[in-house]
């Protein structure tokens, strides 16, 4: 079974730009995660999608957007990046919304470089 | 807003040998859920064990057993028989509403041979 696979696995883009990660959750899952691992910092949570809808959003600034397909694949924009947007991107997804079991399968992440 | 605290940014361990890792956190929730995460160097971030808060039992995973202490907020991760395979960062977690894990700073774990 394939797990949780995103794309690009690097790049690099220039302040100001914008940029686009691409998330397929494991088969039958329906709920997808996006998390941020910057330098230092940990995982911060950025975004929660289920069934299509965003249901939790972390303390970001709007510029990090994204969405959910119906195929529960996702994206993540970052529009007019910074220099503190570097960092490794992690998607993760769960078989259900249920918050009970939490458990998490995350991709290998995608790692942004801003320059 | 749940805070988690790892005090230890590294620790060593001799393989073979046991570790136990640290971990605190602060909530005024009675009901909820830790877990430890391993990310290996370049490798995917895997679930290691999960504790449910108004379970009284210690979870256990093979050689991987949790030291839960609700009152005083702890949260601690053994491992027993260490092996090679075990070097990682290990972070925990706590799950916060609306499906939030609120992570830990990390733990990078080294194996001696």
């Amino acid at each position: 079974e394939a797990g949780v696979t995103q794309s690009p696995t690097h790049l690099i883009k220039t302040r100001g730009q914008q940029v686009t990660l691409r998330c397929s959750p494991i088969s039958g899952h329906t709920s997808v995660y996006w998390y941020q691992q910057a330098l230092g910092l940990g995982l911060q949570f950025l975004l929660w999608y289920d069934e299509g809808e965003e249901r939790n959003r972390g303390n970001f600034p709007p510029r990090f957007s994204g969405r959910q397909f119906p195929n529960y694949s996702s994206e993540l924009n970052v529009n007019a990046l910074e220099l503190e947007d570097s960092a490794l991107y992690l998607c993760a997804s769960s078989l259900d919304s249920g918050a009970g079991t939490g458990e998490l399968f995350f991709g290998e992440g995608s790692r942004l470089t801003v320059l | 807003a749940q805070t988690v605290t790892q005090s230890q940014p590294e620790m060593s361990v001799q393989e073979a040998e046991t570790v136990t890792l640290s971990c605190t956190y602060d909530t005024s929730e009675s009901d909820y859920y830790l877990f430890w995460y391993k990310q290996p160097p370049s490798r995917q971030m895997i679930l290691v064990i999960r504790q449910e808060a108004y379970k009284q039992q210690n979870a256990t995973e093979n050689r991987f057993s949790v030291n839960f202490q609700k009152a005083a907020k702890s949260f601690s991760l053994k491992i027993s028989d260490s092996q090679l395979g075990d070097a990682a960062m290990y972070f925990c977690a706590f799950l916060e509403y609306g499906n939030k894990l609120v992570f830990g700073a990390g733990t990078i774990l080294r194996v001696k041979s």
